[in-house]
């Protein structure tokens, strides 16, 4: 089991372009969970997904920031027109199943640099 | 609202000294408290959580409701253990279960 994967691992993008970030759970879980880390910061929730379903995107940036988990597929997070202030490095995890006592296993996370 | 507190963010100790990593928390509920940890150039990882009750590489941490606090402690502190620490909190939450993180704590153990 390779573990949740996340890519690319970095990203660089001009303000204003589109930022796509991929995150493929580990084998058998269908809960994703994005986090954002800016610098200095600790881990921040964004948004918790189901396959094919957003189930808490309580702290999601409400303008220009979108996730999904199609049926088929990895989960995407998407950043439209990003500011520099996007910069951080974005963190996925998945669990086998909901609930406050299962164990959330991390990717590597993708560094995303806003020149 | 829940929220979690590390209140130093770095802490240098020495080879063999014991080690406490601080963590409170605040949260109406039922907690689980993990800990998790990120060595150099590796991803996150979960070293323990409250429930389990478990020592792993010679860590462990108690739940004090009273203080709600989730302090990690070392008896004696090895050069392999320097790395990220961070705290995080789970709450009875009907949507999953998104942790809520401290913002670290950077272990140096020093030869």
């Amino acid at each position: 089991n390779a573990g949740v994967m996340q890519n690319p691992r970095h990203l660089v993008r001009r303000r204003g372009q589109e930022a796509r970030l991929r995150c493929s759970p580990m084998k058998g879980h269908s809960h994703v969970y994005w986090y954002r880390q800016l610098p200095e910061e600790g881990l921040k929730f964004m948004v918790y997904l189901q396959k094919e379903n957003i189930i808490d995107e309580s702290g999601m940036p409400k303008e220009r920031f979108s996730a999904e988990f199609p049926k088929e597929g990895p989960s995407i997070l998407r950043i439209q027109q990003v500011v520099r202030g996007d910069s951080a490095a974005y963190f996925c995890a998945s669990s086998l199943l909901p609930g406050q006592q299962e164990t959330q296993y991390f990717g590597p996370g993708t560094r995303l640099l806003v020149l | 609202a829940q929220r979690v507190t590390q209140p130093e963010k770095l802490l240098s100790v020495f080879k063999g000294a014991p080690v406490e990593l601080k963590c409170n928390y605040s949260y109406s509920g039922s907690p689980e408290l993990f800990w998790y940890v990120q060595y150099s150039r590796q991803r996150l990882q979960l070293l323990l959580r409250h429930i389990s009750r478990e020592s792993i590489k010679g860590f462990t941490a108690d739940l004090n409701k009273g203080e709600t606090s989730f302090h990690l402690k070392k008896p004696f502190a090895q050069e392999e253990d320097s790395a990220m620490y961070y705290c995080a909190l789970s709450g009875l939450e009907t949507s999953g279960s998104r942790l809520t993180f401290g913002e670290g704590t950077q272990l140096t153990v020093n030869p």
